[in-house]
């Protein structure tokens, strides 16, 4: 069974960093990208980037491109998004999706949430 | 990239058919048949419902459909389930650069 899981809800304060985890199993990581959604409190899903795990080819949507990094370490089959100084406006739930691009976005994690307050 | 336009919310009864629109523009919708779309129940992950404008997944219901003309696509849903109130998105190939852009999101209420 193609499955992804995340790493656990986080809590930070504006300014500290983060990285949250995307773990694949039951395929074959490195041949399918993966990507990222944003959904803030009560809003939309929001398309956030994609990584090809293989080769690490990496492409953002304009409104997060410098605001996040994506990265993929294809020996433990996991993907990463990650932040260098959180601001309140982090505050969302984030998943990640596996996709046969460009035919959308199969199999979902479970999403992880991010609360970012002082 | 600006988010493809969705109707806020469709209403029916159930054993009705709805059907929601997502209009986007020459640069996605109208240059690919490369629309998906999904179902979103509060707190849950979304699930894909239609790939390739109009391919089902297997396990998804048959009363499900999908289908384009110029820069809008639409979601069929017939039969109406008290099971289908969601949300629903839709969300298209915009090319390699950035790869795909979400529709604004439909409510979807059984009356």
């Amino acid at each position: 069974e193609v499955q992804l899981v995340q790493s656990g809800a986080e809590v930070k304060k504006p300014g500290e960093s983060l990285k949250i985890s995307c773990k694949g199993s039951g395929y074959r990581f490195t041949t399918y990208w993966i990507g990222w959604v944003r959904q803030m409190p009560g809003k939309g899903l929001e398309w956030m980037g994609i990584i090809y795990p293989d080769d690490s080819d990496t492409r953002y949507s304009p409104p997060f491109q410098g605001q996040v990094t994506i990265s993929a370490d294809k020996s433990i089959s996991t993907a990463y998004l990650q932040w260098s100084s959180l601001k309140a406006s982090d505050t969302a739930m984030y998943y990640c999706a596996t996709s046969g691009a460009p035919y959308g976005l199969d199999v979902w994690g479970q999403g992880t949430t991010v609360t970012v307050s002082s | 990239q600006s988010a493809l336009t969705q109707p806020a919310s469709v209403s029916g009864s159930p054993g009705q058919s709805i059907t929601i629109s997502c209009t986007g523009t020459s640069s996605d919708v109208g240059s690919y048949n490369l629309v998906s779309w999904y179902q979103q129940h509060p707190g849950k992950a979304p699930k894909l419902m239609i790939y390739e404008g109009s391919k089902r997944p297997s396990g998804v219901s048959n009363r499900f459909s999908g289908s384009k003309s110029g820069n809008t696509a639409s979601l069929t849903i017939s039969g109406l389930q008290a099971e289908d109130e969601a949300n629903y998105y839709c969300c298209s190939y915009a090319g390699s650069r950035i790869f795909y852009v979400f529709g604004t999101g439909t409510k979807v209420t059984v009356l």
